[in-house]
């Protein structure tokens, strides 16, 4: 069975622009949360999807968004970016809502210039 | 709200000795407790997990971990380290809502980096 896909794995962007990041969970799991770990803060919670709505949120920004499709798979956007945005965003996905048992993806590496 | 503190940022030890790394949570509620292994550049994989029952649970590449209510941690041990186990150390606890139900938000420690000396 595959693992969790993130896509890309490292991205460059402009401060101002925006950005999408893509997850595939793995096959059957319908909960996908999102990670940001920076190396002074750690690993912080961002939200997290279960059929298509939004269950839960970290303190992040309106900046930071994200959606789930009906396939499970999830995106989350960063608009105008800042030098801080700058981290690796960690996707993880679970087999339901209520189950904390996360497996997660390599990653996508965010540099902001 | 909950967090989870990891004493020690950085350990080393010999290949071969045994190891233990500390992790105190903080939590009103039953605990869901999980550690995690990342390797440089990767993701997070799962070692073990303790959600209820057994406080001593077994998870994979021969990592163990022991949970005391008493004194709010949950510590992960392997009786004898091999080079492979360098690698950054999460230790995480899973949210709940006030009826035990889980959901998928983690907190997670601020990790301890091991390194193994030949």
């Amino acid at each position: 069975k595959a693992g969790v896909t993130q896509t890309p794995r490292y991205l460059i962007k402009t401060r101002g622009q925006q950005v999408t990041l893509s997850c595939s969970p793995i096959s059957g799991h319908r909960s996908v949360s999102w990670y940001q770990q920076t190396p002074g803060q750690g690993l912080q919670f961002l939200f997290e999807y279960f059929s298509e709505t939004q269950r839960n949120k970290g303190n992040f920004p309106g900046r930071f968004s994200g959606r789930q499709f009906s396939n499970s798979r999830s995106e989350m956007n960063v608009s105008t970016l800042e030098l801080g945005d700058s981290a690796l965003y960690l996707c993880a996905s679970s087999p339901s809502v209520g189950n904390t048992e996360a497996f997660f993806g390599q990653g996508t590496r965010l540099t902001v210039v | 709200a909950q967090s989870v503190t990891q004493p020690d940022i950085h350990i080393t030890v010999s290949e071969g000795a045994s190891l233990e790394l500390r992790c105190n949570y903080s939590y009103g509620a039953t605990p869901y407790l999980f550690w995690y292994v990342q390797s440089p550049g990767q993701g997070l994989q799962l070692l073990l997990k303790y959600f209820s029952g057994d406080t001593l649970v077994q998870g994979i590449k021969g990592f163990e971990a022991e949970f005391k209510r008493s004194q709010s941690s949950f510590n992960l041990r392997k009786p004898s380290v091999h080079w492979s186990d360098a690698a950054e150390y999460f230790c995480a606890v899973g949210d709940s809502n006030a009826g035990g139900t889980s959901y998928g938000k983690l907190t997670f420690g601020q990790g301890t980096i091991l390194t193994v000396h030949p």
